[in-house]
């Protein structure tokens, strides 16, 4: 089954200690994001990769890390997670870049909580 | 199930009837166009897409119409069905931005 797969989908943290979301499609996708999503605010973009090595900000990358070393894998990291990072993120692939293929493929989501 | 916004614009509809949902853009530059789906818990999924060479596109008891006179899209759902409770987002991008520009969503609640 085509999938994108998050984990972990629920997390509650304390500010500072460092955690990983991991992500992975199984679609062979070359382009890969991640979002967060909060209340009022819609999706907004935190970074994405266009190809394996290949990675760039998206609006708000500010706090979060990313690594692109195979395809199939694009981790997002926060080295010391604070409290306004608490949202619902989403892991999105896509075969090429948006607009000529249109459609991305989400993720369920992380729901993460900072203390 | 978790909220994806607080006082989302809402439309309710009878099961059955046709819903029409807008959304507005402001980039004249766009040139795509997307929906997407987003159940209560679950990450959104791709509805239908049309290009600014088209004024209308159809799927399966969906249709995007959109207006680039007066930047305006429209997703029209042909009876309405319980499972199509959701909140659905508009996204946009112009030309080589690698960017999608989402809307804010709305949320539509069929009614049995």
């Amino acid at each position: 089954e085509a999938q994108v797969t998050q984990n972990p989908r629920y997390l509650i943290t304390v500010t500072g200690k460092k955690l990983t979301v991991t992500c992975s499609q199984n679609m062979n996708h070359e382009y890969m994001s991640w979002y967060r999503q909060d209340p009022g605010l819609g999706l907004r973009q935190i970074y994405y990769s266009m190809n394996v090595e290949v990675t760039d900000k998206g609006d708000v990358p500010e706090g979060y890390k990313v690594s692109r070393k195979e395809k199939r894998n694009f981790p997002l990291i926060l080295e010391s997670p604070s409290p306004n990072q608490t949202s619902l993120y989403f892991c999105a692939s896509s075969f090429s870049q948006i607009g000529d293929t249109g459609e991305l493929f989400f993720g369920e989501g992380s729901r993460l909580t900072v203390l | 199930g978790e909220s994806v916004g607080l006082h989302l614009p809402t439309l309710s509809v009878q099961e059955g009837d046709n819903s029409i949902i807008n959304c507005a853009y402001s980039n004249s530059a766009s040139d795509y166009f997307i929906w997407y789906k987003q159940e209560s818990g679950k990450g959104p999924q791709f509805i239908i897409d049309i290009r600014s060479n088209m004024d209308k596109r159809q799927g399966q008891r969906v249709t995007v119409l959109l207006n680039k006179t007066v930047k305006h899209l429209s997703l029209q759902i042909a009876a309405t069905q319980p499972g199509d409770s959701a909140v659905y987002f508009c996204a946009e991008k112009a030309g080589n931005n690698r960017k999608l520009i989402w809307g804010l969503g709305t949320s539509l609640a069929v009614n049995p």
